[in-house]
């Protein structure tokens, strides 16, 4: 079936360095991918997007860049900062209406 | 503040008994979707509606039911509760859905599910 695998599971980088979390999807009809920063007890919150038309996004610190052909999509996050510190969920649209998410990644970012 | 509102944010319950939990989708977004997240876990799809009609299933179990209503809020209902169904219940919206790509989800803050 489709799936999505995220790793790591969990990163630890020092305040100023960059961190990247990759995912591979399967299903190659998936047209959507957006990333989902989620804080301890609290909702998921769309960081960053980007759509199958598109190889790379920026959005000041954040990025996100999407290999379709490799079916691969990371997320650069830049000049990290202890408030990064999070779960970061990928997700992919499937050409079923179905969003199914990475297993998540665990950051910190140590000061 | 996502505009999504769920309700309860907290419910404790007992083992067979039966919750209904409620959400309200962003002003003028007809999609609405369930997600389940179990303790350090990821987050699970369970159903999506659209304008009223159900449009993709994913892992929902044969004991929860969901439905949206005529104003665009929906409600999952889950019975004969087990241990195992303790777990936040996340509801999402979007404006629409279309075939060939996607639109935003805002999450709402959340339904805390705890099973005795």
């Amino acid at each position: 079936g489709e799936n999505v695998e995220q790793h790591p599971s969990t990163l630890s980088v020092q305040e100023g360095d960059s961190a990247v979390i990759k995912c591979t999807y399967s299903d190659s009809a998936s047209n959507y991918f957006p990333w989902y920063k989620q804080e301890l007890g609290k909702r998921p919150q769309l960081i960053i997007d980007i759509r199958s038309n598109v190889g790379e996004k920026k959005d000041q610190r954040i990025a996100v860049t999407l290999n379709k052909t490799a079916k691969h999509f990371s997320l650069h996050i830049t000049e990290t900062q202890p408030e990064d510190s999070a779960v970061y969920f990928c997700a992919t649209h499937t050409g079923g209406f179905k969003t199914i998410f990475g297993a998540g990644t665990r950051l910190f970012v140590k000061a | 503040d996502s505009g999504v509102t769920q309700t309860p944010k907290h419910l404790i319950t007992a083992t067979g008994q039966r919750v209904t939990l409620r959400c309200s989708p962003r002003s003028g977004d007809l999609s609405v979707y369930w997600y389940q997240q179990s303790l350090d876990q990821g987050l699970q799809f369970l159903i999506q509606y659209y304008n009223g009609e159900e449009r993709a299933k994913g892992n929902i179990l044969e004991r929860f039911s969901a439905q949206q209503f005529p104003d665009l809020h929906s409600e999952l209902n889950l019975s004969s509760l087990e241990l195992g169904d303790s777990a936040l219940y996340f509801c999402a919206s979007s404006a629409t859905v279309k075939a060939a790509s996607a639109d935003t989800q805002y999450f709402g803050p959340g339904t805390r599910l705890t099973v005795l």
